[in-house]
């Protein structure tokens, strides 16, 4: 059972360009979270999605930023008119439920896309 | 508001020998699942431990163990018989127990630990 792939590894885009982010889930889960790692930080929650619902978007930037979670393929998170400022690591997880004090199931992580923005 | 803190942005230890790293956090939760994960240098985010909050017997998996204070809202990871592959860098987070969203985990700055052999 694959783990959660995120790809690319490394995107390099120059300023106002735009940047496109995937992630897939390990088999079996619908509940997916992006974070974004700044330099020298810790994660910090962006998104949670089901499949087709936004459920959870306090940690997104209120403007350029987007998500989506289709029925059928990969979560894709979605940066127009890149700046330097979002050059960082962005983590994506996914559970098979969604986590409560029933099944507290875990969280998975991929290893992350790196944006440098030129 | 809920954080976390980690105050030791550095930290070594030699090969074999024992190293506690520290993380103090605040929420008014009275529940709540706290965890060390470990990123090493292939930035794949590893859960190394778990603790429930409202257990109050310290968690431990092989040579990982935690001192939960929880009146002091403490959460240190001990790391016995320190090997190579634990150098990475650890953060310790916070996720409250009974929220609709308990996929929002509020993570620590991050503590990088070197093991020298």
């Amino acid at each position: 059972n694959a783990g959660v792939m995120q790809n690319p590894r490394h995107l390099v885009r120059r300023r106002g360009q735009e940047a496109r982010l995937r992630c897939s889930p390990m088999k079996g889960h619908s509940h997916v979270y992006w974070y974004r790692q700044l330099p020298e930080e810790g994660l910090k929650f962006m998104v949670y999605l089901q499949k087709e619902n936004i459920i959870d978007e306090s940690g997104m930037p209120k403007e350029r930023f987007s998500a989506e979670f289709p029925k059928e393929g990969p979560s894709i998170l979605r940066i127009q008119q890149v700046v330097r400022g979002d050059s960082a690591a962005y983590f994506c997880a996914s559970s098979r439920l969604h986590r409560d004090r029933v099944t507290n199931e875990k969280l998975f992580f991929g290893s992350g896309t790196q944006l440098s923005v030129l | 508001a809920q954080t976390v803190t980690q105050s030791q942005p550095e930290m070594s230890v030699q090969e074999a020998e024992t190293v506690t790293l520290s993380c103090t956090y605040d929420t008014s939760e009275n529940n709540y699942y706290l965890f060390w994960y470990k990123q090493p240098p292939s930035r794949q985010m590893i859960l190394v431990i778990r603790q429930e909050a409202y257990k109050q017997q310290n968690a431990t998996e092989n040579r990982f163990s935690v001192n939960f204070q929880k009146a002091a809202k403490s959460f240190s990871l001990k790391i016995s018989d320190s090997q190579l592959g634990d150098t990475a860098m650890y953060f310790c987070a916070l996720t409250p127990h009974g929220s609709s969203n308990t996929g929002k985990l509020i993570f620590g700055q991050g503590t990088t630990l070197q093991v020298k052999p």
